[in-house]
Parts: C-alpha cells; sequence; structure tokens
C-alpha cells in the first residue's frame, strides 16, 4: 500500500461550478478524516467518517459540501456552487482507529477563478 | 476541547544549532499530541506522537519533543539543524477518550540558515 492516494492535485474552477475530489484511504483504516488548509494556516476539521458513517461535521461545512464514503471505502468531497472563499489545499487522512495517528494525503489543491 | 497554540510563526536557525519549536495545548480531558512537518504543496508528515506512555517521545529524522503536563506544553527539538529540515512544522492535539478528530496550530516556518 502506498498510502492516502487524492485526486486529482490540482483543480481550477469558475465560480458557480461544482466539484469533486476523491480520496483512497489506506486499505485498512476505518476512519478517514477531511481537512482544509489555507495558506498560512494549519489545517482545520471538516469532517470524518468512521467506516461508511460521516459521524461528525464541522460548522465550517456548509451546506453546499458533502462528504461521503460508500462502502468504508474511497470517499469523496463535492462542492457545490463554488465560491472563491473554497479556494484552498483539502487534505485528505485516514486512521487505522481512534487515536492512532492520521496519514495525509498529498492534498488537491483547489482555485476558483 | 483541545486546542493548540505554537509560538513563533518562523523560527530561523543556523545549520548545526539547537532547534526549538514551541507548543502549548489545551484539553479538558487528557491529551494525544502529534507533531507533523509539511513540505510545499505536500500532505503531512508525522513526526512523533505522544500517547500516554513515555513523556520523551523519539521521532523521525532526530527529532524529539517532551510532554510536560505542568507547562501543557509539547515543544519539539531537533539537537543539530540540517538544511533538510526547512518545512512548517504543526503540532496537533486530540482527546483521548475520543480521539474523534485531530486539532491543528497555525504552524511554525522553520528557516536553516547555511
Amino acid at each position: 500500500d502506498t498510502g492516502v492516494s487524492q485526486n486529482p492535485r490540482h483543480k481550477i474552477t469558475k465560480r458557480g461550478q461544482n466539484v469533486t475530489f476523491r480520496c483512497d484511504p489506506i486499505s485498512e483504516h476505518n476512519r478517514l478524516y477531511w481537512y482544509r488548509q489555507t495558506l498560512g494556516q494549519g489545517p482545520e476539521f471538516l469532517t470524518y467518517f468512521q467506516n461508511e458513517a460521516q459521524l461528525e461535521k464541522s460548522r465550517l461545512l456548509s451546506d453546499r459540501f458533502s462528504a461521503e464514503r460508500p462502502k468504508g471505502s474511497f470517499s469523496t468531497l463535492e462542492i457545490q456552487r463554488t465560491e472563491q472563499g473554497d479556494s484552498a489545499m483539502y487534505l485528505c487522512a485516514s486512521s487505522l482507529n481512534k487515536n492512532t495517528e492520521a496519514f495525509f494525503g498529498q492534498g488537491t489543491r483547489l482555485t476558483v477563478v | 476541547a483541545q486546542s493548540v497554540t505554537q509560538l513563533g510563526s518562523h523560527v530561523s536557525v543556523s545549520e548545526g544549532a539547537l532547534v526549538l519549536l514551541r507548543c502549548n495545548y489545551s484539553s479538558s480531558v487528557p491529551p494525544y499530541l502529534f507533531w507533523y512537518v509539511q513540505y510545499p504543496n505536500q500532505g503531512l508528515q508525522l513526526l512523533l506522537k505522544y500517547t500516554s506512555a513515555a513523556t520523551l517521545v523519539k521521532g523521525i529524522n532526530g527529532f524529539e519533543a517532551e510532554f510536560k503536563k505542568s507547562e501543557t506544553s509539547f515543544h519539539l527539538t531537533k539537537p543539530s539543524a540540517h538544511m533538510s529540515d526547512a518545512a512548517e512544522y504543526f503540532c496537533a492535539v486530540s482527546a483521548s477518550n475520543t480521539g474523534n478528530q485531530f486539532y491543528f496550530g497555525t504552524g511554525t516556518s522553520l528557516t536553516v540558515i547555511p
């Protein structure tokens, strides 16, 4: 296993368009997290899954954002009607269980123009 | 609730000098603490973690950190800086009873001067 994989690495979209990102976690990991990171800041929690169940969502995750993890494997994060403020690096991480370290992917950098 | 504060958004050291990056945490329950490193346009890589075992934790690349409950600190050190250590460093905390998410600090950018 080569670690957490995120696709695409970069995405440029026009304001108002919808975008979808994919994350493939380390195969035996039960937990999957989505974070957002803006320039000069640390990662901010968006949501996490325990297997296929989405157990917690940040208030940062507005109704334009939706995340899924069908069958408890890969996950997708969709942003509808993108805004310029959505421009950020979106990081996915996975962990074996709670309190074990999270392994991060290389991120998807979104630019909304 | 959990949070971390990283003192000093930018730290510069000479090659071969001691590296000290500061992290203070706040947690209503016993914390688990982590240090991650991030290189430009890359994800985060775990350097080390504290999970209530030994208070002095050794990590990769010669880094170590000491958990001090009385000072609510988890500072990262390395005896001798190398040029390849130049990167962004993030401290993170999670709650040991739930571990539902990791709370990150705002990061410290380390510059190593040759």
